[in-house]
Order: C-alpha cells, then structure tokens, then sequence
C-alpha cells in the first residue's frame, strides 16, 4: 500500500479555509485515495475517498492532480470542532480495508 | 454509515492479567476484521487480520500468544491481551469493512482505552 507522507502540523483560525496536502509518489494504479478524521480517544471516521480528478461532499473537497502523486484535501471555513488529525491513506478495494496509516496531520483551529 | 461498536471503552486492569475487548459490526456482516494499536502522539499501527472463521494474520513483530484474537461470527471479533503488562497500555481500536469493491470503506469503532496497572 502507499506510502505517504504529510505535514506534521497545521494551524489556522476559525472561518479560514484549510488545505492539508498528502504526497503518495508510490500509489499503484488500483488504489483510492482516502481521508480520515481523528479525534482524541476515538476512532477514525471516513471524511472523502477519490480516484482522481476533485470529489466533493458534504464536509471536504478532495482534489487529485492527473498523475496522482499528491492530493489535496480541503476544509472549506473550518470552526473549532475541526481541530484533529487527518490522515491520508491509499486504500485498495481488494484488502477489504486493510489500511496502513502514516503519520498524519495534527490541525489546530483556533478562535 | 455502518456502525462499528467496541466495548469496553476503557479498562484498567491489574499487571499479569488478561484483558478481553469485543468488536462488533452492527448492522451489516464483515468476514475481515482489523485490530490496531495505537500509543499517545502516534500514529495507527496494524496489529492483525481478524478473518471470520480462520485465524488471525499478525503483522510483524506482533506476539500472536499475547495478542489473541477470535473471529467466530460474521459480526464479532474479539481481542484479547494476555498477561497484560503496563507496556501494553494503549488505545486499541477496530475496524471492518463494508465491501464495496474498489470503492471500500473501511468503518472503526470508538477504541478500548487500556491501562494496565
């Protein structure tokens, strides 16, 4: 699975957006490139997953460039609630959810 | 959502003894189950396989005689901690996966804070 690679820290102020970027120089062709939000003792909880190209849902947008060595997540007008860790993982359909997490991003919004 | 339920969600027991965790897919079957572990200001680190009726696969370095796990139903997986000692205080957490082929999801449970004293 890829491996990745992300900022350690982030800090912003609440109503900025933010974009945390994830450099997966390694990703094979089969995988899918996923977003997970963690807050303190508790469990990961699934924010965004895309191929290529930009997915947006409710909560984030993602974007991919063409040749999938890096992607972007991007939190639009993020509040306090925002602050966690992210992490970006390169996630294979037929591992049935076998993920191998990196280091992940710590962000800090504050007032 | 699928939902992914542990419990406890945290216990403190005393050092030499076994600790038992339950994860538990509620409203959908999950053949492959995963354990992580996960120490404070670290990341996620995968522990085993848990796969229904079949043993776990253990990622290296993992003691597979201390680190017990029985996946005996499509909706349970259970961890156990034997002989437990304070270095195995730590957060672990679950996950199973709704498979939807490429587009899999993987869903984690709330994690089981482990003290051992």
């Amino acid at each position: 699975l890829a491996k990745t690679t992300q900022p350690i820290s982030m800090d912003s102020y609440e109503g900025q957006e933010v974009n945390i970027t994830c450099s997966h120089n390694n990703i094979a062709t089969n995988d899918y490139i996923t977003w997970y939000q963690q807050f303190p003792s508790q469990g990961p909880r699934f924010i965004i997953q895309g191929y290529k190209t930009k997915v947006t849902n409710e909560v984030a947008s993602l974007f991919i460039p063409a040749d999938r060595k890096s992607s972007t997540l991007s939190l639009p007008r993020v509040s306090l609630s925002d602050t966690a860790v992210y992490y970006c993982l390169g996630m294979r359909g037929n591992q049935g959810g076998k993920l191998i997490f990196g280091q992940g991003t710590e962000l800090s919004v504050k007032p | 959502g699928a939902v992914v339920s542990q419990h406890p969600s945290w216990v403190i027991c005393k050092s030499g003894t076994s600790v038992k965790i339950e994860c538990r897919s509620l409203d959908f079957q999950a053949t492959t189950m995963f354990w992580y572990r996960q120490f404070p200001k670290q990341s996620l680190m995968l522990m085993a396989t848990s796969n229904e009726g079949s043993k776990a696969t253990y990622e290296q370095g993992v003691e597979k005689d201390k680190f017990l796990i029985n996946h005996a139903s499509l909706t349970l997986s259970t961890l156990t901690v034997t002989s437990a000692h304070p270095e195995d205080s730590s957060f672990y957490i679950c996950s199973a996966s709704s498979d939807r082929g490429p587009d899999t999801e993987a869903f984690f449970g709330q994690g089981t804070r482990l003290t051992v004293v």
